[in-house]
Formats: C-alpha cells, sequence, structure tokens
C-alpha cells in the first residue's frame, strides 16, 4: 500500500515571494509521483509528474519539483508566485508497474497569496 | 478536445434515495477512474475500469455503492439508499491504455439532505 503525507494543510505567502510545499510518500513498490492543482470549484489539473530520469522536474505555471529517493519526498517549489496561484495542491503517487493504476492523494495544501 | 464531462455539475437528494452520477471520459481513453473528496476523508479512490477488464472495486465503501461501464466508454456511479456522509464531490477520470496521466472532470456535488 501506498500513503502521502503533506505536512502542510494551509501556506499563506505574498506576492512575488518563493514557496515550498512539502510532499512525502510511503510505499513497498516503485511508484510515480504527481502533483495536481485544484482552483476553486473546478477538478484537478496536472501540474508535474516524476516517472524517471532527472530527479528534477518542470511542470506547467513555472513550478518544478524534486524527487529525492533517500528521503522519500517529492517537494514542490515556484521561485516567485502570482495571486492567479492560490488554489489547492495535491501530491500524488500512482504504482509504477501492475494492473493498480489509482492515484493515492495526500490530504492537500491550500496555498494563499497575499498581495 | 473535449475534456472529461459529469453530469450533474449539483445533486441534492433525501437521504434514503437513490442516485445516479454519470461520466463522459475522453474520446479513447480505455482508462476510467472514480473518486471521492469529502471534508473529512479528502481524495479518495473508489473504482477503476480498464477496456474488457473486470473493474477494480476496491475502493468502494459499501455495497450500496456501484457502478458500471457501458461500451467501454460512459459510466455511471449509483449510490443506493443515500446517506449523509456520501455528501461530497465525486470526480471522474480518464487515462490512455497504460498512460500515467489522469484528466479529471469538474466533479458532481451530491448534498444528501
Amino acid at each position: 500500500a501506498q500513503s502521502v503525507t503533506q505536512l502542510d494543510s494551509q501556506v499563506p505567502v505574498f506576492e512575488e515571494a518563493p514557496v515550498e510545499l512539502r510532499c512525502n510518500y510511503s510505499s513497498s513498490v516503485s511508484v510515480y509521483l504527481f502533483w495536481y492543482v485544484q482552483y476553486p470549484n473546478q477538478g484537478l489539473q496536472l501540474l508535474l509528474k516524476y516517472l524517471s530520469g532527472s530527479t528534477l522536474v518542470k511542470g506547467i505555471n513555472g513550478f518544478e519539483a524534486e524527487f529525492n529517493k533517500s528521503q522519500t519526498s517529492f517537494h514542490l517549489r515556484k521561485p516567485s508566485v502570482h495571486i492567479s496561484d492560490t488554489a489547492e495542491y495535491f501530491c500524488a503517487v500512482m504504482r509504477s508497474s501492475g494492473s493498480a493504476r489509482q492515484l493515492t492523494f495526500g490530504s492537500g495544501t491550500q496555498l494563499t497569496v497575499l498581495p | 478536445g473535449a475534456g472529461v464531462s459529469q453530469s450533474p455539475s449539483n445533486k441534492v437528494t433525501e437521504k434514503g434515495k437513490d442516485v445516479e452520477l454519470r461520466c463522459d471520459p475522453i474520446s479513447g481513453h480505455t482508462a476510467l477512474y472514480w473518486y471521492r473528496q469529502s471534508l473529512g476523508q479528502g481524495l479518495e479512490f473508489l473504482i477503476y475500469f480498464q477496456g474488457n477488464s473486470a473493474p477494480d472495486k476496491s475502493g468502494l465503501p459499501s455495497d450500496r455503492f456501484s457502478a458500471e461501464r457501458t461500451g467501454g466508454s460512459v459510466s455511471t456511479l449509483t449510490i443506493q439508499r443515500t446517506q449523509q456522509e456520501d455528501s461530497a464531490v465525486y470526480l471522474c477520470a480518464s487515462s490512455l491504455p497504460g498512460g500515467s496521466e489522469q484528466f479529471f472532470g469538474p466533479g458532481t456535488r451530491l448534498t444528501v439532505l
């Protein structure tokens, strides 16, 4: 079984400041890692994913994340946030092999960008 | 280039009634997933369809929940004898065969009074 922990439920940050949203996972098998964003009253949108290769992954809207296997972490970063980045962010994992392809999500981090 | 669509967008029902929620996946996506998003439980997997294989029902919370996928496309999630704890947003997602990215619909907000 897999589990995902997002350590911060809420992160307030001022506009143009950097931000890091933390994610740790636990799994007995190899997994793929994802960050999704959910704007108010909308579905989930993929920000970025790690499947293999370079541990630094770049996504949409200027976000990036780094996979750290030894620390089982996949933290999301942005060097300078905008008001429009205010949303809920979900870290998720998926088994990289086998027939079970469902996502296991963390509890989410509400990012609020203040003017 | 239509995305995943779900209907209705909102559903209010009385405790004990049955409800049906519909999902139209992206054309060509053979994998279809249902998730539930609620305040107390976060985002939970419910059921997964892949082509003609038997669905993975391991996330369904009780036997009041069932889902079908007709013709390998549209899916219906049915909740019988609804309870107040069933109130949540039900999200549908689809993906290409063997694909890692799941594309999500806007969800159906279910309120059980």
